[in-house]
């Protein structure tokens, strides 16, 4: 079944460290997206890709990295200049066609990341 | 720019009660609108989407939304809850044109009460 996974599930990290997310998607969609959710607040966007090789920030990107080597994958890089890098992240993908594209996103199942 | 506003952070409501999710959202432009559904601890997943065409929309587990632009709304209802419905809701909605940077709402969490 096609669909995006991403690990780990669950994160622990000492202040100072840099910690990569990853994500991988095997629907062949062009278009990936990292997000942040904390309680209240909803997600915001932190990095999203459109193209292999290239990538833009989102709303809330310093602190964080990303690449986008291949098309199926995406990781991201939260390293030790995130402020307040606890947070659940979600990793998103979309059609990019201009045909079909209609902004609906699939979310893989998320990573808990804890600052300790 | 595009907003989304949920009203309700919270809405507790007895099993096999109705129950209203509102959702606002400001835009100039047209729009495609989202509603997704995250259960603890998972990712997010689409409940039901307006494109075009038909105001009322039908989506999966029994919901329905209705978009109404005069009163640019996309409230999300269900007539009879069950307590599997317990999760938070996300209201969304995109430009119809171009890039969709989607706009998320701060999410609505639904309590069933048995």
């Amino acid at each position: 079944d096609g669909g995006i996974t991403q690990s780990p599930k669950y994160l622990f990290r000492k202040e100072g460290q840099n910690v990569t997310l990853s994500c991988e998607q095997n629907l062949n969609h062009d278009a990936m997206y990292w997000y942040r959710q904390d309680p209240g607040q909803g997600l915001r966007l932190i990095y999203y890709s459109q193209i292999v090789n290239d990538f833009q920030k989102g709303d809330i990107a310093e602190g964080y990295s990303v690449s986008r080597e291949k098309k199926e994958s995406f990781p991201l890089t939260v390293t030790s200049a995130q402020k307040n890098p606890t947070a659940f992240y979600l990793c998103a993908s979309s059609i990019l066609d201009r045909g079909t594209n209609t902004g609906e996103l699939f979310f893989g199942e998320g990573s808990r990341l804890t600052v300790l | 720019a595009q907003s989304v506003t949920q009203l309700d952070s919270q809405v507790p409501v007895f099993e096999e009660a109705p129950v209203e999710l509102r959702c606002n959202y400001s835009s100039s432009v047209s729009v495609y609108l989202f509603w997704y559904v995250q259960y603890p601890n998972q990712g997010l997943q689409l409940l039901l989407k307006y494109l075009s065409g038909s105001t009322l929309v039908k989506g999966i587990n029994g919901f329905e939304a209705e978009f109404n632009k005069s009163q640019t709304s996309f409230h999300l209802r269900k007539p009879s809850v069950h307590i599997s419905d317990t999760a938070e809701y996300f209201c969304a909605v995109t430009y119809t044109g171009g890039y969709q940077k989607v706009t998320f709402g701060t999410g609505t969490k639904l309590q069933v009460i048995p």
